[in-house]
């Protein structure tokens, strides 16, 4: 079964740190990565997605993350936080259902807190 | 675009009682799914429509949990004589249901549920 895995629970940063989440996932066959962020008292948000070409892929808000097919890693970074970038991070990987549609597996999530 | 709605956003409880939750896809998105988040942990899958149909549940899914999309756009989520172990943010995500895994789901706010 696919799984994702954070293994960062919690990560504070002050203002201009550079920032790298990991994020791990589990299995062997064509695998869509996504990273979504929340807010605070926000909803679910895509930053960034990842499906096929160059796995040096770019989102929103200056952030970016790289695919390594050989390390089941797809990490999230970014060059320099802002404090608004405080929020939560989940990795997430798409599996697909029987139906041919397909669900997403998230990780349990990254709480980013950054100091102002 | 006015994104993914869900009605209410907040619902307390008492244990016993039945609840509904409505969720309001983008509109032309053919796929609706619904997801729950407990503290501390990525969303988890529930149940997939494609159109009107229910096509995907999970085995979290239990029978006091039903879920109807009765003219493919809006959906219902119904709990039964709720536990507090319901308790949890319910998310619903929509999408355009581009073939295999090559999609990106679009969520909603979430319903907090609390079961006193």
């Amino acid at each position: 079964a696919q799984s994702v895995s954070q293994h960062n629970h919690h990560v504070i940063l002050s203002e201009a740190a550079s920032l790298e989440l990991g994020c791990n996932y589990s299995y062997g066959g064509t695998v869509n990565l996504f990273w979504y962020v929340q807010y605070p008292g926000q909803h679910l948000q895509l930053l960034l997605k990842y499906f096929s070409g160059d796995p040096l892929v770019k989102g929103i808000k200056g952030f970016e993350a790289e695919f390594i097919k050989s390390k089941f890693s797809f990490n999230l970074r970014k060059p320099s936080v802002q404090w608004s970038d405080t929020a939560e991070y989940f990795c997430a990987v798409n599996a697909l259902l029987y139906s041919s549609a397909s669900k997403i597996i998230f990780g349990s999530g990254t709480r980013l807190s950054i100091r102002p | 675009d006015t994104g993914v709605s869900q009605d209410p956003r907040h619902k307390i409880t008492k244990r016993g009682q039945n609840v509904t939750f409505r969720c309001d896809p983008i509109s032309e998105h053919n796929r609706l799914y619904w997801y729950r988040q407990t503290l501390g942990q990525g969303p988890e899958f529930l149940t997939y429509f494609q159109n009107e149909a229910q096509l995907e549940k999970s085995r979290l899914l239990s029978d006091r949990f039903s879920a109807e999309r009765p003219k493919g756009s809006f959906s219902t989520l119904e709990i039964q004589r709720t536990e507090q172990g319901d308790s949890a943010m319910y998310l619903c995500a929509s999408s355009t249901g581009t073939s295999g895994t090559q999609e990106t789901q679009y969520f909603g706010p979430g319903t907090r549920l609390l079961v006193l």
